[in-house]
């Protein structure tokens, strides 16, 4: 069975620093997608950053890297120069053949002030 | 429209009561997926669609929760008899089906229901 496991359950940074929230997946799967949402108070999830298992390349947006690790099952997530606006729970989530979505239990992320 | 919409956004109901829950995918989105959120947890996944059918019923909870989606658009969730431990947030997504491998799921605003 396919699992994603978010080992920080709450994490905290100082706005202009950099953050990094950690993602491990287990899957026998070859072909998947990997995606970080944000969910902010307001509770409308959103989607960061996607990355397509088969590419090598780390999926970038602007403030928002990740670091694939295929070999690791390891899907992280940098948030560079860190905001106040970047104050939400963010979850880990693996997209699947079968259409199912495994989402890990979420990191609350505050940045300070 | 723009994006996922939920109605209500909010609702309060006395044990045992019937709610429904509806949701507005992207227009296009053949794929459908009702999930649930208790305070402060991650999601449950409860009931996926593509199209009108449901191929995985897995996570609905109890035989009092079910879902229909008409026209491959718009879907409803109902709840029968509700409980205490029915109050949660509802979050809805829809999604492009992409060949063998979910893509990216676009989430609803959700809907907070209380049971008293």
């Amino acid at each position: 069975a396919q699992t994603v496991t978010q080992s920080q359950p709450e994490m905290s940074v100082q706005d202009a620093e950099t953050v990094t929230l950690s993602c491990t997946y287990d899957t026998s799967e070859n072909n998947y997608y990997l995606f970080w949402y944000k969910q902010p108070p307001s509770r409308q999830m959103i989607l960061v950053i996607r990355q397509e298992a088969y590419k090598q390349q780390n999926a970038t947006e602007n403030r928002f890297s990740v670091n694939f690790q295929k070999a690791a099952k390891s899907f992280s997530l940098k948030i560079s120069d860190s905001q106040l606006g970047d104050t939400a729970m963010y979850f880990c989530a693996f997209g699947s053949g079968t259409y199912k979505y495994i989402f890990g239990t979420g990191t609350r992320l505050k940045v300070l002030a | 429209g723009a994006g996922v919409s939920q109605s209500p956004s909010n609702k309060v109901t006395e044990k045992g009561k019937d709610v429904e829950l509806r949701c507005d995918p992207i227009s296009g989105h053949t794929a459908l997926y009702w999930y649930r959120q208790s305070l402060g947890q991650g999601l449950e996944f409860l009931i996926y669609f593509q199209g009108n059918s449901a191929p995985d019923k897995s996570g609905l909870p109890s035989d009092r929760f079910s879902a229909e989606r008409t026209g491959g658009s718009v879907s409803t969730l109902t709840i029968q008899r509700t409980q205490q431990e029915d109050s949660a947030v509802y979050l809805c997504a829809s999604s492009h089906l992409v060949e063998f491998i979910a893509d990216t799921q676009y989430f609803g605003p959700g809907t907070r229901l209380t049971v008293l």
